[in-house]
């Protein structure tokens, strides 16, 4: 069973600084990783997937990179609505599964 | 546009059965799968399981297994997550997506999650 970790569980930043957010699988995922925003009362956003793809609608200073068992998604420079919790996903093929991190939670120093 | 609508928030005393609805629009259902996510207060997401519209094939997380059920009627662009014998730790917000499909060499895999439903809360509580 895959399990992932996300790290670290906060992350208090100000507006414009940049975030690294890091996850982590116990063994490898190839590049079947995805990241979620989500905000209080709201549903998840698919913020990336396949580990580097921005999906549709996202802006630019959200990339995500790695692969194998060790990932990470960088906001360039904060907004003020994407303080936020953040979680990764992985995905296998067959059977299909989809577990989720933890979470990292961004809140505003 | 895509839209992923559920129904509303459901209170249950312990021990009864609840049946969730997600209805799609804007896409054909059974193009996309299913997916179903469980969100505890204050707790992150855990997937639940997964399903193929057009075939009705299902899969559940181990946790998962057992008291849940994923269902469809594709007449009416709908899927429902049933969970029986409910507990407390069963009180959650409860939401559908829709995955996408990666489709290669004649085989075709379940992806990422592009739509949400907004997301139903079941209450078990006496």
């Amino acid at each position: 069973e895959i399990v992932l970790t996300q790290s670290p569980a906060t992350l208090s930043l100000s507006p414009g600084e940049r975030a690294t957010l890091s996850c982590r699988a116990n063994e490898s995922v190839g590049s079947y990783l995805a990241w979620y925003q989500q905000k209080p009362g709201q549903a998840p956003r698919l913020l990336i997937y396949d580990a580097v793809t921005r999906a549709t609608g996202i802006p630019a200073r959200f990339s995500g990179s790695g692969s194998g068992t060790d990932f990470t998604l960088s906001i360039s420079s904060l907004e003020p609505e994407d303080f936020a919790v953040y979680y990764c996903q992985q995905r296998s093929n067959w059977p299909p599964v989809f577990p989720f991190g933890p979470g990292t939670k961004v809140d505003i120093k | 546009q895509v839209q992923l609508v559920q129904s509303g928030a459901e209170v249950k005393k312990p021990g009864a059965s609840v049946k969730v609805s997600c209805k799609a629009s804007g896409y054909t259902f059974t193009n996309y799968d299913i997916n179903w996510v469980r969100q505890a207060p204050g707790q992150g997401l855990e997937w639940m399981g997964w399903m193929n519209p057009n075939s009705g094939n299902t899969n559940y997380a181990q946790k998962f297994q057992g008291r849940f059920t994923i269902t469809r009627n594709t007449s009416i662009t709908t899927a429902y997550m049933e969970m029986s014998s409910l507990g407390s730790e069963d009180t959650a917000v409860y939401y559908c997506a829709r995955g996408q499909r990666f489709c290669t060499g004649g085989n075709c895999y379940s992806t990422w999650f592009d739509y949400w439903g907004q997301g139903t809360l079941v209450t078990a509580s006496s």
